[in-house]
């Protein structure tokens, strides 16, 4: 089956530093990968959507520059959360959907925890 | 933007026991999918039922959709200690392409917990 995987499954950054956290397709390729912030015990909530080889489309209120998305190849996105505060500390999962008409479901990585001190 | 609403926010049954969640949307939807989160770990999907679907099953899981009233629900039967877990519904929204396409919106999830 379709296998997303995130690197690194967790980190602890001091504040004012910057994290990049990555996200593989490993077996299928993917023009779209979406990117969400989950609090404890909170729901999923879109970031943004990464589509490869443009810019990324952030959703309302997700600052572009401080959660810089780079969608450099068909298996590889990237989020880069700049000069991060302890209110960035969450667990950011990313999906990815395989390409073709009428494919709607989407394959989640196993998440990166990151807690800004 | 749409936002699911799931109930119960949480459920403690015992092992053998079904499992019903409840989860409502607001607007005009593609399919509706149920995922499943275990604690601190990715999500996993499990059953996608259409908009033109009333009702699916896979395994012991069983999911009605009526689009009439904005509602899905989810039944797990004969529920088992590994099934602890938190699920969540999402909708997916075409709208006007662009932007909406392929995007989900989850739900606020349930806490399901099983006791052996």
């Amino acid at each position: 089956g379709a296998v997303v995987s995130q690197h690194p499954s967790w980190v602890i950054c001091k504040s004012g530093t910057s994290v990049k956290i990555e996200c593989r397709s490993l077996d299928f390729q993917a023009t779209t990968m979406f990117w969400y912030r989950q609090f404890p015990k909170q729901s999923l909530m879109l970031m943004a959507t990464s589509n490869e080889g443009s810019k990324a489309t952030y959703e309302q209120g997700v600052e572009k520059d401080k959660f810089l998305i780079n969608h450099a190849s068909l298996t590889l996105s990237t989020l880069t959360v700049t000069s991060a505060h302890p209110e960035d500390s969450s667990f950011y999962i990313c999906s990815a959907r395989p390409p073709g008409q009428g494919v709607y479901e989407q394959y989640f990585g196993p998440g990166t925890r990151l807690t800004v001190t | 933007s749409q936002q699911g609403e799931e109930d119960p926010q949480a459920l403690s049954i015992q092992e053998g026991e079904n499992a019903t969640m409840n989860c409502s949307y607001k607007t005009s939807i593609n399919n509706l999918q149920w995922y499943r989160q275990n604690s601190g770990r990715g999500l996993v999907h499990l059953i996608l039922i259409r908009s033109n679907e009333r009702e699916k099953h896979s395994g012991r899981l069983r999911v009605t959709l009526d689009t009439s009233k904005k509602s899905s629900s989810l039944l797990i039967t004969a529920s088992r200690a590994a099934d602890t877990a938190s699920y969540f519904c999402a909708t997916l929204d075409l709208g006007a392409g662009g932007t909406s396409y392929g995007k989900l919106t989850f739900g606020q999830g349930t806490i399901l917990t099983v006791h052996p």
